[in-house]
């Protein structure tokens, strides 16, 4: 299994420029998430899925959006990039078990930033 | 409602030493609690998790935590501090509730002094 896998691992954009990070996960898990990563601030969540066709926001959904068109992939949609925007992007998937969220798997990140 | 607090931000021991992280939660659920670490430049990889079972709970590389619903607290403990242990740690709460949200803690960054 390769796990959660993240592409780019890196870019550097420009102000107004739109991109996608794309994840994928093998490991046939219900719930995918996105998170940014600000420097002394720990993880924010972005968006959330609980399954294909639904999505729903996170702490810090402005500026992004999402889709989920099949289990194994959730990329993440920035359509008018800002310098605000420039942070480090982590997706992770898990199981939904009774009782509640199990162990994420996260993906080695896509370091963004944006000038 | 739910938060967790790291009552550290920075935490430095000597090599051979313990280490304390500690970690306060709320919750309106019964919850899940989880420790993850996360090494410079890479992901975050999962040490402990606490899901209503044992509530002393053992990881991986040696460290454990226990589950105290009186303090609210899920500190991370290690009798005896290795170099490769520096990092970041994270604790995280995940409410049982019909809405099942994570919430990360700010981190503690553990430095490891030989």
């Amino acid at each position: 299994n390769a796990g959660v896998t993240q592409t780019p691992k890196f870019r550097i954009l420009k102000i107004g420029q739109s991109m996608t990070l794309q994840c994928a996960q093998d490991m046939n898990h219900n719930y995918m998430y996105w998170y940014r990563q600000d420097p002394g601030m720990g993880l924010k969540l972005i968006y959330y899925s609980v399954g294909a066709g639904i999505t729903d926001k996170g702490e810090v959904p402005n500026g992004y959006n999402v889709s989920r068109s099949t289990t194994e992939d959730f990329p993440l949609r920035l359509e008018l990039a800002a310098p605000s925007q420039t942070s480090v992007y982590f997706c992770a998937s898990s199981y939904l078990r009774l009782g509640g969220v199990d162990t994420q798997y996260f993906g080695p990140g896509t370091r963004l930033t944006v000038l | 409602a739910q938060s967790v607090t790291q009552l550290d931000s920075h935490v430095s021991v000597s090599e051979g030493t313990p280490v304390l992280l500690r970690c306060n939660y709320s919750s309106s659920y019964s919850p899940s609690l989880f420790w993850y670490v996360q090494h410079p430049n890479k992901g975050l990889q999962l040490l402990l998790k606490y899901t209503s079972a044992a509530t002393l709970v053992k990881g991986i590389n040696g460290f454990e935590a226990e589950f105290k619903k009186s303090e609210t607290s899920f500190h991370l403990t290690k009798p005896s501090a290795h170099m490769s242990d520096a990092a970041e740690y994270f604790c995280v709460v995940s409410d049982s509730g019909g809405y099942q949200k994570v919430t990360f803690g700010t981190g503690t960054k553990l430095q490891v002094i030989p």
